[in-house]
């Protein structure tokens, strides 16, 4: 079974903190993404990546950063999180790029407070 | 892109089978439909997908018309633990990025 574990289900931090996310996937998975999930308006990807240290926008990228320097691990960061920025963020990973039949893994998600 | 439209929710007794529909009027004939679930607080979870066959695996089964135009997805007995809001996706061509778009869904109710 693919594996996508985060690093935090609960996370409260301050507004202007500097906020890491990571999530590391056990299947050599070469793409990997990071949403965010707000009621009503469903998951919206911020970055992806399809091979170590490549990256790539999403639909919301303003105010986040990634950064992928081993196959297994996607790091989002919050350069200075600010209240907006509350949210779950869902991390996930596919094998198979550039094609219909990919399937994308998700992990457990992370509970983001700003304050 | 293909939108999907789902029914905001729905109930189901506990030991019958769900059937979830989902329109796709807009799909091309390149792209699949998935089907993904949320339990409440957890990550989206991968149940099947298909692109004009029916499909089954362990979880569920996947009726596609044979125009393309819906779907149904089929739990085919369910139990209180398939409670969760059910997605119905159309897979972009891969040229326009590697994402899914997860509308609103469908929340389940499995009912006792």
């Amino acid at each position: 079974d693919v594996k996508v574990t985060q690093s935090s289900r609960y996370l409260v931090k301050r507004t202007g903190e500097k906020v890491f996310l990571e999530c590391v996937q056990d299947m050599d998975h070469e793409n990997m993404f990071w949403y965010r999930q707000d009621p009503g308006l469903g998951l919206r990807l911020i970055y992806f990546s399809y091979d170590v240290k490549m990256k790539e926008k999403g639909d919301i990228p303003e105010g986040y950063s990634v950064s992928r320097e081993k196959k297994e691990r996607f790091s989002l960061i919050l350069e200075s999180a600010s209240t907006n920025q509350t949210s779950m963020y869902l991390c996930a990973s596919s094998l198979i790029s550039a094609s219909p039949q990919e399937t994308q893994y998700f992990g457990p998600g992370t509970r983001l407070l700003v304050l | 892109d293909a939108k999907t439209t789902q029914p905001p929710s729905m109930d189901c007794a506990e030991g019958r089978a769900a059937n979830l529909p989902c329109n796709h009027s807009t799909i091309s004939g390149n792209e699949y439909v998935y089907w993904y679930r949320q339990i409440h607080s957890q990550g989206p979870q991968y149940i099947i997908h298909g692109l004009k066959n029916n499909e089954t695996n362990e979880m569920a089964s996947l009726i596609i018309t044979e125009d393309r135009k819906s779907s149904t997805l089929i739990l085919p007995h369910a139990t209180l633990r398939d409670t969760a809001v059910y997605y119905c996706i159309v897979r972009q061509h891969p040229n326009t990025g590697n994402q899914f778009y997860f509308g609103t869904g469908t929340s389940l109710t499995v009912i006792p």
